[in-house]
């Protein structure tokens, strides 16, 4: 079983800053690694994601996350933001180990509010 | 293209009506999943169809019945419902384990109120 922890509920942040939102997650198997971001009455967006390769991912809208085994962490970054960014982002995880199937199952964590400041 | 498309955007019940929520995706893949997410929590998995048979239930009561009658299409047919199933409901596919790209794309979702 795996579990996904977002160490910060919320995150203010003024515009044109950088921002980091902090994950970390347990697992007793290799995992698969995502960012959503979902805005106001919308579904979930996939930002980007960490399936193998290189440890620095570049996702859209100017993110990036770097998979860090021995510290089990996807940390979100953005050198600056902007107004536009400001939503609730999710981080979750999928296990690797396929054992027959054909889907994954997502772990979440529980969320973390980005809003960006004028 | 990695479009999941919802309809409706809303949708109001009472109690003892009967609704169906559709869920549609063009992409080729074979797995689909319908999420529950309430304010301020991360989506709940509740369903989960492979290669259009149902793999996962996650303890759904009855009075949500989720249907796949193709590879592209997903139904969730709600009946009976309480207030406390006032949500957003998400639907996702993803591909195959197999081709190597482990993930879910989410649709819009539909905003369900039951009065």
């Amino acid at each position: 079983a795996q579990s996904v922890t977002q160490l910060d509920s919320q995150v203010p942040v003024f515009e044109e800053a950088p921002v980091e939102l902090r994950c970390n997650y347990s697992s007793s198997v290799s995992v698969y690694l995502f960012w959503y971001v979902q805005y106001p009455n919308q579904g979930l967006q996939l930002l980007l994601k960490y399936l193998s390769g290189s440890t620095l991912v570049k996702g859209i809208n100017g993110f990036e996350a770097e998979f860090n085994k021995s510290q089990t962490s996807f940390h979100l970054r953005k050198p600056s933001v902007h107004i536009s960014d400001t939503a609730e982002y999710f981080c979750a995880v999928s296990d690797r180990m396929a054992g027959g199937t054909s889907y994954g199952k997502l772990t979440f964590g529980q969320g973390t509010i980005l809003t960006v400041h004028p | 293209d990695t479009e999941v498309t919802q309809t409706p955007k809303h949708l109001v019940m009472g109690m003892t009506n009967k609704k169906s929520l559709k869920c549609e995706q063009h992409m080729g893949h074979r797995a689909m999943y319908w999420y529950k997410q309430k304010a301020k929590k991360p989506p709940e998995l509740m369903f989960v169809y492979s290669y259009e048979k149902l793999s996962i239930n996650e303890s759904v009561p009855s009075r949500f019945s989720p249907e796949c009658p193709n590879s592209s299409l997903l139904n969730l047919h709600l009946h009976a419902l309480q207030p406390e199933d006032s949500a957003l409901y998400l639907c996702a596919s993803s591909p195959p384990r197999a081709s190597g790209s482990e993930t879910q794309y989410f649709g819009p979702g539909t905003r369900l109120l039951v009065l």
